[in-house]
């Protein structure tokens, strides 16, 4: 059980456009979801947390205009980067917590998205 | 100002061997300590977790060890394989459903 899955796993995309990633619980639901980027080699990195139905909360620093986050149900969150840009290229990983057995502070990941701005 | 600082960095370990990640923490209302595996192009895979509450928490081959006085915790594991070589992350968290603070990582490989 606690299966996290990340859609596309894999996105390559022109400078100037928009990206949508999806994130679902699979067989549980999550009360909330968080979105981590994650550069080479390097630690997870928050950008935002969401609760079911409500607003995401964004983390000091990231643009919430340009990192667009919905989460319309206990199993589905996403995020859409909006005018994407070079820099903006990462690895985008979600979690979600909830009564999965682990109980609420248990997060699970998803398999995450390489995103690659051109 | 970071909250869970993770060592060593890197670790090399002979196969059968145990290999020991640490972790110290500043912020005393965290209450969950979790580790997790991650491999290359992967989401990080939860592997054992604590609370403050027991001093040490063993699955399998993993074992976490904490020091709540300290405020350390680490992870052994026995026995270790190629197929551990990974990077490692320890987190903490304060409250149930909120974020978590993640270490810097250690990445693993254990020779044959």
């Amino acid at each position: 059980g606690a299966v996290v899955s990340q859609h596309p796993s894999w996105v390559i995309c022109k400078s100037g456009t928009s990206v949508k990633i999806e994130c679902r619980s699979l067989d549980f639901q999550a009360t909330t979801m968080f979105w981590y980027r994650q550069f080479p080699k390097q630690s997870l990195m928050l950008m935002a947390t969401s609760n079911e139905g409500s607003k995401a909360t964004y983390e000091q620093g990231v643009e919430k205009d340009k990192f667009l986050i919905n989460h319309a149900s206990l199993t589905l969150s996403t995020l859409t980067v909006t005018s994407a840009h070079p820099e903006d290229s990462s690895f985008y990983i979600c979690s979600a917590s909830g009564l999965a057995g682990g109980g609420t502070d248990t997060q699970y990941f998803g398999p995450g998205t390489r995103l690659t701005v051109l | 100002q970071q909250q869970v600082k993770q060592s060593p960095q890197s670790l090399i370990v002979q196969k059968g061997g145990i290999s020991i990640i640490n972790c110290a923490y500043e912020n005393t209302a965290f209450d969950y300590f979790p580790w997790y595996q991650q491999f290359p192009g992967k989401g990080p895979a939860l592997l054992i977790a604590i609370r403050p509450d027991v001093s040490e928490k063993k699955e399998g081959r993993f074992t976490i060890s904490f020091n709540k006085s300290a405020k350390q915790f680490s992870l052994h594991i026995m026995d270790s394989q190629p197929g551990d070589s990974a990077t490692y992350f320890c987190a903490a968290s304060h409250q149930a459903g909120t974020a978590l603070i993640f270490g810097k990582g250690t990445t693993l490989s254990v020779s044959s």
